[in-house]
């Protein structure tokens, strides 16, 4: 079954301080995977996009990893800002059309001064 | 300015009432999708289309329709709603479905009693 499980599902960190936020995937087979940014109430906002080969990218303080072996994706934050205060959400495409979608739950994160 | 734009922004309705959520992007984007979003359930797709007039059902397209005459406009159509449909909507596009960034509209928060 394909599934894209987060952790930890919410998170409190004070300012200033970096931050980790895991995915781990059960989708075959592997078309890209994607981290996006919500605040609440609106739509998310795409942070970055991995595909089969590449196994890091970054988008300002925002780095992403990606182990195709494991099957495991973290999105590291550095230096974090009152604004980072969102929910991460991590998104699976499958298929070789990448026809199949999976979201993750999300991991709500809340930064303090 | 690029967006995706959605109408409206909220919306109360009574059970069976026929209604139209209206998504428009300005983009020239090819692929062009619809999405709930509930607590503990994440998002998940209601229909995509790839390009003008072809459109296919997403993991849950029950008691929605769609439509894709012109390049820009999706509009999700609910003959019928009933109060499980309920629920957060986003509409979201890309220049295709692989591996190029999706962007958001601002949601449409619907409520069916």
């Amino acid at each position: 079954k394909n599934q894209v499980e987060q952790s930890p599902q919410s998170l409190i960190i004070l300012e200033g301080k970096n931050c980790t936020l895991q995915c781990n995937y059960t989708v075959s087979p592997f078309s890209n995977l994607r981290w996006y940014k919500q605040d609440t109430g609106r739509g998310p906002v795409s942070l970055t996009i991995m595909t089969f080969s590449e196994n890091t990218k970054s988008n300002g303080r925002y780095t992403a990893t990606l182990d195709a072996d494991t099957k495991q994706s973290s999105l590291h934050i550095t230096a974090s800002q009152l604004s980072d205060s969102a929910s991460y959400i991590c998104v699976v495409s499958a298929g070789s059309s990448a026809s199949k979608i999976i979201f993750g739950s999300g991991t709500r994160l809340s930064i303090r001064p | 300015e690029a967006q995706v734009t959605q109408n409206p922004r909220y919306l109360i309705t009574v059970t069976g009432k026929k209604l139209t959520v209206t998504c428009s992007q300005n983009m020239n984007h090819e692929y062009m999708s619809w999405y709930r979003q509930d607590p503990g359930l994440g998002l998940r797709q209601i229909y995509y289309s790839m390009n003008v007039e072809v459109t296919d059902k997403g993991d849950v397209p029950e008691g929605y329709k769609v439509s894709r005459k012109e390049k820009r406009n999706f509009p999700l159509i609910l003959e019928s709603p009933s109060p499980n449909q309920t629920s957060l909507y986003f509409c979201a596009s890309s220049a295709d479905r692989y591996n190029t960034e999706a962007f958001f509209g601002q949601g449409t928060r619907l409520t069916v009693v």
